[in-house]
C-alpha cells in the first residue's frame, strides 16, 4: 500500500514551453504533498508544500510564478513548470505522507532543450 | 535546517552486515530520526524511523544512541540491490512534514 505515482516519468520540451507533472496517491488520501527537485549528483531540495484546497507554500528562493502547483483533490497534485529554460532541467520528485513516513513517486526527469 | 553528518561513501561486501552511521548532534527531544534510500533515477524509499528505542523492520534495524546525538542504520545481510544513497534525516513528528535531505552516504556493495 501507500503508492505514489508520478507522470510522466520523463519529458523533453523546448525552451519557453510549459510542462505539467502529475503526482497521484493511488491508495490513500493526501491532504499534503511535497515537491522536490534534484540536480545530478546532488541531494533532493524541497521546493514547495502542496495543500489540498489551498495555496501551496514555497521554499525560499523558489519562484511561485514559475512553478505552479495545484492540489485540487485529495489524490492529485500537479506541478507546472512555466516558460521552461534549460536550467530548469532536473529530476522532479513528489511525495505524500501516509501513516507517518513519506512515500515518494519515482520522479520525472525534465530536459529542456 | 536539520543538519546531519554522514560519510560520503561506504563499501561493503555482499551478504555481510553493513553499519551506516549518522551524527545529529542538534536533534531535539521530540525529533524523529528517519532513514531513506535512493536508487539511481528513482525516488527515495522509506527504510525505517524511530524516536528513542532501537527499531527493527523487515528491511533494517535502527540503533539510536542513548543521548540521541547519533544513530546507526544496520543492514543485516547486504545484497547488490542495497546499493544506493542512504539519507539520515531528523524532523519533528513521524514524517508528516517535508523532510530536508542532506548529502547522504553512497553505499557500494561488492559481489
Amino acid at each position: 500500500g501507500a503508492v505514489v505515482s508520478q507522470h510522466p516519468s520523463w519529458v523533453i520540451c523546448k525552451s519557453g514551453t510549459s510542462v505539467k507533472i502529475e503526482c497521484r496517491s493511488l491508495d490513500f488520501q493526501a491532504t499534503t504533498m511535497f515537491w522536490y527537485r534534484q540536480f545530478p549528483k546532488q541531494s533532493l531540495m524541497l521546493m514547495a508544500t502542496s495543500n489540498e484546497g489551498s495555496k501551496a507554500t514555497y521554499e525560499q528562493g523558489v519562484e511561485k510564478d514559475k512553478f505552479l502547483i495545484n492540489h485540487a483533490s485529495l489524490t492529485l497534485s500537479t506541478l507546472t513548470v512555466t516558460s521552461a529554460h534549460p536550467e530548469d532541467s532536473s529530476f522532479y520528485i513528489c511525495s505524500a505522507s501516509y501513516n507517518s513516513p513519506l512515500h515518494f513517486g519515482n520522479g520525472t526527469r525534465l530536459t529542456v532543450t | 535546517d536539520a543538519k546531519t553528518t554522514q560519510p560520503n561513501s561506504m563499501e561493503s561486501n555482499e551478504e555481510e552486515p553493513v553499519h551506516l552511521p549518522c551524527n545529529h548532534s542538534t536533534i531535539s527531544g521530540t525529533d524523529y530520526i528517519h532513514w531513506y534510500r535512493q536508487l539511481p533515477s528513482q525516488g527515495p524509499e522509506y527504510v525505517i524511523h524511530g524516536l528513542t528505542s532501537n527499531v527493527n523492520n523487515r528491511m533494517a534495524s535502527l540503533a539510536i544512541a542513548e543521548d540521541r546525538k547519533s544513530s546507526t542504520l544496520i543492514l543485516h545481510r547486504a545484497t547488490l540491490r542495497d546499493a544506493a544513497v542512504y539519507y539520515c534525516i531528523f524532523s519533528p513528528g513521524g514524517g508528516a512534514d517535508g523532510l530536508t535531505f542532506g548529502k547522504g552516504t553512497h553505499l557500494i556493495i561488492q559481489p
